[in-house]
């Protein structure tokens, strides 16, 4: 299994630009979430998905927007970058008992 | 709301030293708990775990975590730490009612000196 797989890597975008980062996992795990991880901030949750075709917000979730059309993939929309959204965004899956597998990062640069 | 502190924000220890991180929840209901490791430069990994029964929980790598419900407290151990656990670590939360989601605490950075 691959587990929880996020691309791009690195990313750089010019503010207002937008992009998707991709998020796809294989466990056949119900529950997604995207994290994004800021310096003396930890990680803060951005959206989530409960199931296909279910998203809901996180504590973060302006300037994004997500959608879970199947099992495995939950891509994250910029709508329109802003640098205070310059981060590092992992990508997360789990099953139940709350034990969630995360992704290695993509790291975003907004100019 | 859920929240999680962790007051250590950089320690640096001596290789062989104890190692205790420090990490207290605000919830008044039944919680999980967890304990996450980020190597340089890698993704987050699972520690240890906390659901239910013996409040002493032991991990991966040596590293073992006390759960003391009277304090809000789920704080991360290692009799003897090594230049391999330099790592950011990381204390989360999850009320069993409501969202299935984690709560972060912002981490602690651990440096070993060899």
């Amino acid at each position: 299994n691959a587990g929880v797989t996020q691309t791009p890597k690195f990313q750089v975008l010019k503010t207002g630009q937008s992009m998707t980062l991709q998020c796809a996992q294989d466990m056949n795990h119900e529950y997604m979430s995207w994290y994004r991880q800021d310096p003396g901030m930890g990680l803060r949750l951005i959206h989530y998905s409960v199931g296909a075709g279910i998203t809901d917000q996180g504590e973060v979730p302006n300037g994004y927007n997500v959608s879970r059309s199947t099992t495995e993939d939950f891509p994250l929309r910029l709508l329109s970058a802003a640098p205070s959204q310059t981060s590092v965004y992992f990508c997360a899956s789990w099953a139940t008992l709350y034990e969630q597998y995360f992704g290695p990062g993509t790291r975003l640069t907004v100019t | 709301a859920q929240s999680v502190s962790q007051h250590n924000h950089h320690v640096i220890l001596s290789e062989a030293a104890s190692l205790e991180l420090g990490c207290n929840y605000s919830y008044g209901g039944t919680v999980n708990l967890f304990w996450y490791v980020q190597y340089p430069g890698q993704h987050l990994q699972l520690l240890l775990k906390y659901f239910s029964g013996d409040p002493l929980v032991k991990g991966i790598k040596g590293f073992e975590a006390e759960f003391i419900k009277s304090k809000f407290s789920f704080n991360l151990r290692k009799p003897s730490v090594q230049w391999s656990d330099t790592a950011e670590y990381f204390c989360a939360v999850n009320a069993r009612t409501g969202a299935n989601n984690l709560f972060f605490g912002t981490g602690t950075r651990l440096t070993v000196i060899p």
